[in-house]
């Protein structure tokens, strides 16, 4: 079956740097790619997806990365906020509209 | 308000018990997700069901089933309750085939439940 791997520590950024966050997977290669803020008791929220033929794909100040030779994704955030605190998981679809597989995810904390 | 309504926000239930938990998806999604969430295990995918019909499903248990109505909202019911089912439930609906490709899931705010 499909292994995610996210950072299990969490990431202590200063206010203003940029956030990386890494998503490494086992087995096949996803389709989709996407990745979802979640906020302690609260369900998670998407933020972006990107195909298994797109290098890169950004939204304001957030940018996803796909490499499927290395079988890993990168998630930026620039010019982080104290408000960008939170839990980011990275999920992963075999197919169109087939089951979305999440990995555990990383913390986040933006200090000011 | 994400739009994926789930009923109820908290459920309190012994051992050996039966619960039903409700998810109304976002105005015109097809597609319905139910996802369990613990400490241990993350998010684990249970079912995934579009207009009415099971699509696929995941580490689901027997004791644990579910149904998507007609009106598009769906039910999970889990029975002989254990200590260990205590965990988030997340509904998650999704829009794809209506939006695009170029989007995700829709979550609800999930249902806690406690067994004790």
């Amino acid at each position: 079956s499909q292994k995610i791997e996210q950072n299990s520590e969490a990431l202590n950024i200063q206010e203003g740097k940029t956030a990386t966050l890494t998503c490494n997977y086992t087995n096949y290669s996803p389709a989709y790619l996407q990745w979802y803020r979640q906020d302690p008791g609260r369900g998670p929220v998407f933020l972006l997806l990107i195909r298994e033929n797109e290098k890169e794909k950004r939204k304001e100040r957030l940018k996803v990365t796909f490499d499927t030779t290395l079988k890993q994704s990168l998630f930026h955030i620039t010019a982080s906020q104290p408000a960008d605190s939170a839990t980011y998981l990275c999920a992963l679809e075999r197919e169109y509209g087939n089951k979305l597989v999440f990995g555990a995810g990383t913390i986040l904390r933006v200090k000011s | 308000d994400s739009g994926v309504t789930q009923t109820p926000k908290h459920l309190i239930t012994a051992t050996g018990q039966r619960v039903t938990l409700r998810c109304s998806p976002r105005s015109g999604d097809l597609s319905v997700y139910w996802y369990q969430q613990s400490l241990d295990q993350g998010l684990q995918f249970l079912i995934h069901y579009y207009n009415g019909e099971e699509r696929a499903k995941g580490n689901i248990l027997e004791r644990f089933s579910a149904q998507q109505f007609p009106d598009l909202h769906s039910e999970l019911n889990l029975s002989s309750l254990e200590l260990g089912d205590s965990a988030l439930y997340f509904c998650a609906s999704s829009s794809r085939w209506r939006e695009g490709r170029n989007y995700g899931y829709t979550f609800g705010s999930g249902t806690r439940l406690t067994v004790v």
